[in-house]
């Protein structure tokens, strides 16, 4: 079964700390991976979208990592900030999979006390 | 063309009433997808359009639900005889083959 499973369910951290976020997925045959923030009653927003032959892909303080072998990913943020209180969303493409071909994970809530 | 639209925003509606969504894609992509996310929860499935045809329903969309892309442009959900269950957020978004998926702002239903 597709499936994407992300950790930790939620995060509160203090501004200015790094922190890393976890994606394992199954989806099978495996197309693409994105990572999506999503603030508070908001729609999602892309972060980044990496293929299977890329392993590191960075965008501002964002840093994406893909290992296609342990079909493992992380998100990985830099000097946090107050804005980047949002959940966090990792969405994996399957070549002629169902739902769309896209397999969403729960998300990771990150919250960022001053 | 400043990205998918979702109209409206809010809807605060009694239970039984029948509501319909719009979604308004970024122009020329060909595909439209339709979730559901209630709180605290990822997106949810619900279905997809390539062009006007509706390739995939998931088990969530139940008889209540009906989704159209009449042609191949906006595309359109409606709920009948809404239940309190059907409280969330309706998420559309909209991609050019399987590259990016762009998000519209969603629609938050709260049903009375």
């Amino acid at each position: 079964k597709n499936q994407v499973e992300q950790s930790p369910q939620s995060l509160i951290i203090l501004e200015g700390k790094n922190c890393t976020l976890q994606c394992n997925y199954t989806v099978s045959p495996f197309s693409n991976l994105r990572w999506y923030k999503q603030d508070t009653g908001r729609g999602p927003v892309s972060l980044t979208i990496m293929t299977f032959s890329e392993n590191t892909k960075s965008n501002g303080r964002y840093t994406a990592t893909l290992d296609a072998d342990t079909k493992q990913s992380s998100l990985h943020i830099t000097a946090s900030q107050l804005s980047d209180s949002a959940s966090y969303i990792c969405v994996v493409s399957g070549d002629g999979g169902s739902q769309g071909n896209l397999i969403f994970g729960k998300g990771t809530k990150l919250s960022v006390k001053p | 063309d400043t990205g998918v639209s979702q109209n409206p925003r809010h809807k605060i509606t009694k239970r039984g009433q029948n509501v319909t969504f719009r979604c308004d894609p970024i122009s020329e992509h060909n595909r439209l997808y339709w979730y559901r996310q209630t709180l605290g929860q990822g997106p949810e499935f619900l279905t997809y359009f390539q062009n006007e045809a509706q390739l995939e329903k998931s088990r969530l969309l139940s008889d209540r639900f009906s989704a159209e892309r009449p042609k191949g442009s906006f595309s359109t959900l409606e709920i009948q005889r809404t239940e309190q269950g059907d409280s969330a957020m309706y998420l559309c978004a909209s991609s050019l083959g399987q590259i990016e998926a762009f998000f519209g702002q969603g629609t938050r239903l709260t049903v009375v």
